[in-house]
């Protein structure tokens, strides 16, 4: 089975620009949870995929949406960027859907510097 | 608001001694807690999950107890080694959690030396 893939794996951006993270989830998952790792933190819940319907969110501002796809794949958009949105970005998939108690599979990570 | 601490400050341990990491909950109840092992750079590795019935789990050299009236996991590596080294997190869900919202602590460094 294939893993949790993300891209891309680093990007830098300028504070008010727009940007789109990708994830990959693994072979046989039907939810995706993305999370914000700042350096020496660690990861902090945005929201969650199921079923390309969001199932819940953390304490982050509207300008961060996502996109589930039908083939379980998910997008990661974040407006106007800000200085703190710079740090490492985590895909997590699992085949639990709501509430289950489940294993997520992390990806790589993708790195946002924002200047 | 919930919360997970853990230890900030970084492990040292010599090669063949146990470490033992610690990781604390406070305003709620888990469902379980899980363990992650991070290289930097790269996103966790899941390790073990404990369930809140469960005193205590195993898996080769790695040992995770759960303590309800503590509010306390602890985490050990038995006969450790370099390749240990790494930063490992606790993680939990709310029991009243609903959806797979991993609470995080901020994890612990460990570096075990030769």
């Amino acid at each position: 089975e294939t893993g949790v893939t993300q891209s891309p794996t680093h990007l830098i951006k300028t504070r008010g620009q727009q940007v789109t993270l990708r994830c990959s989830s693994q072979s046989g998952h039907n939810t995706v949870s993305w999370y914000q790792q700042a350096l020496g933190q660690g990861p902090q819940f945005i929201f969650q995929y199921y079923r390309e319907e969001e199932n819940g969110r953390g304490n982050f501002p509207p300008r961060f949406s996502g996109l589930q796809f039908p083939n379980y794949s998910s997008e990661l958009n974040v407006n106007a960027l800000e200085l703190d949105d710079s740090a490492l970005y985590l895909c997590a998939s699992s085949s639990a859907g709501t509430g289950a108690l489940e294993t997520q599979y992390f990806g790589p990570g993708t790195r946002l510097l924002v200047l | 608001s919930q919360k997970i601490e853990q230890n900030s400050e970084a492990l040292n341990i010599q090669e063949g001694k146990t470490a033992t990491l610690t990781c604390n909950y406070t305003n709620y109840s888990p469902a379980y807690l899980q363990w992650y092992r991070q290289d930097p750079g790269r996103g966790p590795v899941f390790l073990l999950l404990i369930r809140e019935n469960e005193k205590e789990k195993r898996k080769e050299r790695l040992k995770v107890t759960f303590d309800t009236t503590l509010k306390q996991s602890l985490f050990h590596i038995t006969a450790s080694q370099p390749a240990d080294s790494a930063t490992y997190l606790c993680a939990s869900i709310p029991v009243s959690g609903g959806y797979n919202k991993l609470i995080f602590g901020a994890g612990t460094r460990l570096a075990v030396h030769p």
